[in-house]
């Protein structure tokens, strides 16, 4: 069974530049996380969909970053403009149904350097 | 709210040697607790999760088990491996909300052969 995918793996951009992220989730998987790791710290959510309905976005910030996920499968988060302290893991999960004890399972994760 | 505090790293142990990483939450409700492990180059991997009270769950030979009323879940390990070297999460999910996982800093584990 294939994996989280996620592109790219690396990005290297300037501060007020825009960047997008793309992740294909599991197979079946209804519900698609993206969460944000910064060095040296656990991972944060930013988004989750269930399907292609938004479940949680509370912690993203909505003046620069937006995320979505068209026909419930793939999703695409951007970051427009970039600011240096965006510079981070960005990590898509997915899981099967989105509750408590569900098991998420994640992508190899895109690192971002803002400069 | 809910948060995760996790045992300070970095750790750094002898092969063959015990394991403990501790972890202690705060949850509104009444939470999944998970173990997430990161190797290096690699992304993160459930290695193993309790959904209620006094369940243990193992995987790989680690062991945790969740004490409501201590409101812990420590990572132990009879003896470790070279091969165990990685960063390991601790993490929890709270059932009343949306369901996404809250997650310590992270520990990171060497094992010295």
């Amino acid at each position: 069974e294939a994996g989280v995918a996620q592109s790219p793996r690396y990005k290297i951009i300037e501060k007020r530049q825009s960047v997008a992220f793309w992740c294909n989730p599991i197979s079946g998987h209804a519900t698609l996380y993206w969460y944000q790791q910064i060095l040296g710290q656990g991972p944060k959510l930013l988004i989750q969909f269930q399907n292609n309905g938004v479940v949680d976005d509370s912690q993203l910030p909505k003046d620069r970053f937006s995320a979505e996920r068209l026909k419930g499968v793939d999703s695409t988060l951007k970051i427009q403009p970039a600011k240096l302290e965006d510079s981070a893991v960005y990590l898509c999960a997915s899981s099967l149904a989105g509750f408590g004890t569900d098991t998420q399972y994640f992508g190899p994760g895109t690192r971002l350097t803002v400069l | 709210g809910n948060s995760v505090t996790q045992m300070e790293g970095p750790v750094t142990l002898s092969e063959e040697a015990f394991l403990t990483i501790n972890c202690t939450y705060t949850a509104t409700g009444y939470p999944s607790l998970f173990w997430y492990v990161q190797y290096p180059g690699e992304g993160l991997q459930l290695l193993l999760k309790a959904t209620k009270a006094d369940d243990k769950g193992s995987n790989k030979g680690f062991e945790a088990t969740y004490r409501k009323e201590t409101t812990s879940f420590h990572l132990e390990k009879g003896s470790v491996q070279v091969s165990d070297s990685a960063v390991y999460f601790c993490a929890l999910s709270d059932q009343t909300g949306a369901n996404n996982l809250f997650f310590g800093t992270g520990t990171r584990l060497t094992v010295i052969p």
